[in-house]
């Protein structure tokens, strides 16, 4: 069955840190991965997708198919990353499976 | 241009009353989503429409759940004889093309349906 994981419901670092948002996923064909924020306030965005290999803000993501991961990272966090993170994982083309999230708190 | 809107933003219910949440999309957008968020989760899938094709609707999780999009663009979720475990915030999301690697959903603001 597919999931995804996240293992972390709350992540707090300071302001000039690195970040790393874990998560993992089971699928047994080839995923396609994606990472929406969602800031205090506004709604559920897409911030980047593991296909276009892609730098958002400065966050990269590396898929893993041997570790089944696909984690967030930002070499540098800064007060406005703070936001809720959730790595969905795309199924048949038009079903998405959410993690339960990760709260980042970036502390000034 | 607008964004996808939701109305209600707030929905209190007794339980047992029925519901009508409504979506309107962007427009021109193909693809509709509805997901269901329980409070410390992540958005569960509940239907997908193509224009106004139901083609998923597993995520359903009852037969009191129903979804409709009949000219294929505004659409709304109905919920009968509500009960406590479906106090949730309600998601819409859009979406232009269903191209492999292009993939981008744009979400409602969600409606926060209580049920006492």
């Amino acid at each position: 069955a597919q999931r995804v994981t996240q293992p972390e419901k709350l992540l707090s670092v300071f302001k000039g840190a690195p970040v790393e948002l874990k998560c993992n996923y089971s699928y047994s064909g080839s995923p396609e991965l994606f990472w929406y924020v969602q800031y205090s306030r506004q709604r559920l965005q897409l911030l980047l997708r593991h296909i276009s290999r892609e730098s958002i803000k400065g966050f990269t993501a590396d898929l893993n198919k041997g570790e089944t991961s696909f984690h967030l990272k930002k070499p540098f966090a800064q007060e406005e990353d703070s936001a809720m993170y959730y790595c969905a994982l795309l199924y048949n083309f038009n079903k998405f499976y959410f993690g339960s999230g990760t709260k980042l708190n970036v502390k000034p | 241009g607008a964004g996808v809107s939701q109305s209600p933003r707030y929905k209190v219910a007794k339980r047992g009353q029925d519901v009508a949440l409504r979506c309107d999309p962007i427009s021109g957008h193909v693809s509709l989503f509805w997901y269901q968020q329980a409070l410390g989760q992540g958005p569960e899938f509940l239907t997908y429409f193509q224009n106004e094709a139901q083609l998923d609707k597993s995520g359903l999780p009852s037969d009191r759940f129903f979804a409709e999009r009949p000219e294929g663009s505004v659409s709304t979720l109905k919920i009968q004889r509500t009960q406590q475990e479906d106090s949730a915030v309600y998601l819409c999301a859009s979406s232009l093309v269903i191209v492999q690697g292009a993939y981008e959903q744009y979400f409602g603001p969600g409606t926060r349906l209580t049920v006492t």
